[in-house]
Formats: structure tokens, sequence, C-alpha cells
């Protein structure tokens, strides 16, 4: 596709459910990056691919937070066990490569666990 | 630990008036990345400029401008004659990466208001 897809785009939950989270990159683009974003809140890193390397989870908040690349590409954020604090907007990017290059966002998934 | 202020949580400013969105960092690190988003109300984050910290040239693109001063660790964003369509919240970011641009810790935003 043209931008950064990200799937549901709306996402009610029950506390204590599990979610699973889409994004979809920019065909070619070989970083890919999650961010959540809490109500009147900057953006908080939570993790990013590059290529085959082994990802980078410095920013999961938890445990039951984890994220998954196949074939360098598709990712896929799963949260489980769900609080009410793990509300938020959740926004993947992605970008060429690492160095310095534009990063394209998608416009998030809103999550809201009740 | 790298940080991003945004001292200014919301501005609101008439058409055509000038607007300068403020952005203060701090790092120990020589070597990093600055950033700003806008991110419109639908939502999706677009970039509208990189710095890096050799480069303290200042950059006009149409309307936008912005003010890298390392000696006051401050890398703000004016647009001149604002329009309503710039209604929007405004990210300014800093990676200490180098070579992990988007890994980037970012300010809590400033929301712009422009009103016709």
């Amino acid at each position: 596709g043209a931008g950064v897809s990200q799937s549901p785009s709306n996402k009610v939950t029950e506390k204590g459910k599990d979610v699973e989270l889409r994004c979809d990159p920019i065909s070619g683009h070989t970083a890919l990056y999650w961010y959540r974003q809490s109500l009147g809140q900057g953006l908080e890193f939570l993790i990013y691919f590059q290529g085959n390397s082994a990802p980078d989870k410095s920013g999961l908040p938890s445990d039951r937070f984890s994220a998954e690349r196949t074939g360098g590409s598709v990712s896929t954020l799963t949260i489980q066990r769900t609080q009410q604090e793990d509300s938020a907007v959740y926004l993947c990017a992605s970008s060429l490569e690492l160095r310095g290059t534009e990063a394209f966002f998608g416009q998030g998934t809103r999550l809201t666990v009740v | 630990a790298q940080k991003v202020t945004q001292a200014q949580t919301e501005i609101s400013v008439v058409e055509k008036e000038d607007v300068t969105l403020d952005c203060v960092y701090e790092t120990r690190d020589t070597t990093y990345y600055l950033f700003w988003y806008k991110q419109p109300p639908s939502g999706e984050l677009v970039f509208l400029i990189r710095r890096n910290s050799f480069d303290e040239q200042n950059e006009i693109s149409g309307r936008y401008s912005w003010n890298f001063q390392k000696s006051t660790s401050s890398f703000n964003f004016t647009i001149t004659a604002s329009q309503v369509v710039d209604s929007a919240v405004y990210f300014c970011a800093l990676s200490e990466d180098f070579d992990n641009a988007g890994k980037s810790t970012f300010g809590d935003g400033t929301t712009l208001t422009v009103k016709p």
C-alpha cells in the first residue's frame, strides 16, 4: 500500500483479555517501530525491528507486551492480560533504514480496556 | 537520560498571525537527531523536519522555519502567516541513537489552534 496500515483502527476489550494489533509497513521499509501515545501525552517508544536483527525491546513496559515481525514485513503487537492503563493509541511507523531517515506513521489503533 | 520539553501545552492564534512553538531538549550525547512532527486531527503523524547535531543551520520551508541553537539546547519551530489547516498537535523529538533515529524521545506536544 501507499502508507503504513494499522488494524483495527479501534479496539475495545475487557480487562484481562489478550489483544493483537497489526501493522503493515510501507513495502521495502526495513525498519519498523511501535509507539504508544497515551491521552494528552507524547509518544512512548516500545520496540523496533530492523531487518533480520534482534529487535530492540527496551521500551516495552512489561512482559505482558510482545511483538513479532514475520518475513520482515507485517508486525503484530500483542498485549496479554490487558489492564486499564494499557488504554492508549498504538502507533506503528516504518522507514527505509535506521539512520536519520524519515519515519512514516500509520493512523494508529485506539485501544480501550474496560 | 534524554528529555524533550515543550512548555506550551496549547496555543491559540488568529489566522495570519505568526506563531513559534518552543522545544528544549536535554542530552549528554554530542551526536543526536532532532525532529518535528505534526499530528492533525486524523491522528497520523506527519514528519516535518530532521536535524542532526552537527548542523545548526536554520531551515526555512515555505511558511515553516526552524531555529536550532545548541547553546540553549533549543529547536524552535515558527509558522509564518498561520492558516486554519495548521491546527494540529506538534511534537518535538530527540534521538540520541545516531544509528537509529526512529528510536526517539518525544515531548508531550503543543496543541495549536488557528482560528479564522
